[in-house]
């Protein structure tokens, strides 16, 4: 099956700057999504990315605080924009695989806001 | 709207003990249901994935059911062992490229 790269592991950012997490697939891959776990919690889904076109935010979510790249079929990066203590989570990059629709995640970006 | 609820929330165990993890989902229109493992602060490792024309899925000493009239799904692990305490949590995916519903989990210890 695939195998996500995804970084940085973790980070402690200050409020008001922005941190972009990368994540690389060894397979062109169809759609990648994008998940945050806040503390204590369960995982939420942040947007679907598919390669040439806009990304697809859930509710709640939004480009400008969450843009997302995916310039082709092996890379994706999400960006945490005018961060707050609020956006320490855990962020998650994910995959579905073209044949049984299964998913793999990331190894996942720890970001603490302080 | 799709729920997924994980009973118990925490369950400790000494080891060598069998058990078993819930999962039930509202809405059994499902495409496929997935359990995974988590490590604290860490991404999500791949258990069991079950296809909604499947009863059940095994894996090592890891068995997964499902149920979907019920909307019910169990993992069943034989003889644990400390090395398996983790956070395990189930997913129910709607569509065949849809998004994951997840529960909230069950901590799992196991002692020695």
């Amino acid at each position: 099956s695939a195998v996500i790269s995804q970084k940085p592991s973790r980070d402690i950012c200050q409020r008001g700057t922005s941190l972009t997490i990368q994540c690389q697939v060894d397979s062109q891959v169809t759609m990648m999504f994008w998940y945050r776990q806040q503390p204590g919690q369960s995982l939420t889904l942040i947007a679907t990315a598919n390669q040439g076109s806009e990304a697809t935010y859930e509710s709640g979510f939004v480009i400008d605080k969450f843009p997302i790249s995916r310039p082709n079929l092996t890379f994706s990066t999400l960006t945490v924009s005018n961060m707050s203590p609020e956006d320490s989570s855990i962020y998650l990059c994910s995959i579905i695989h073209d044949g049984n629709y299964g998913y793999t995640f990331g190894s996942g970006t720890r970001l603490t806001v302080v | 709207k799709q729920e997924v609820t994980q009973i118990p929330a925490a369950l400790s165990v000494p080891e060598g003990e069998n058990l078993v993890l819930n999962c039930s989902f509202t809405d059994s229109a499902i495409y496929n249901l997935q359990w995974f493992r988590q490590d604290p602060g860490k991404g999500l490792t791949s258990l069991l994935l079950i296809q909604s024309s499947q009863r059940e899925q095994t894996s090592g000493r890891l068995n997964a059911s499902l149920d979907k009239s019920s909307g019910r799904s169990t993992l069943y692990i034989a003889a644990s062992q400390p090395g398996d305490s983790a956070t395990y949590l189930c997913a129910a995916c709607g569509t065949s490229y849809g998004k994951l519903t997840f529960g909230q989990g069950t901590i799992l210890t196991v002692h020695p």
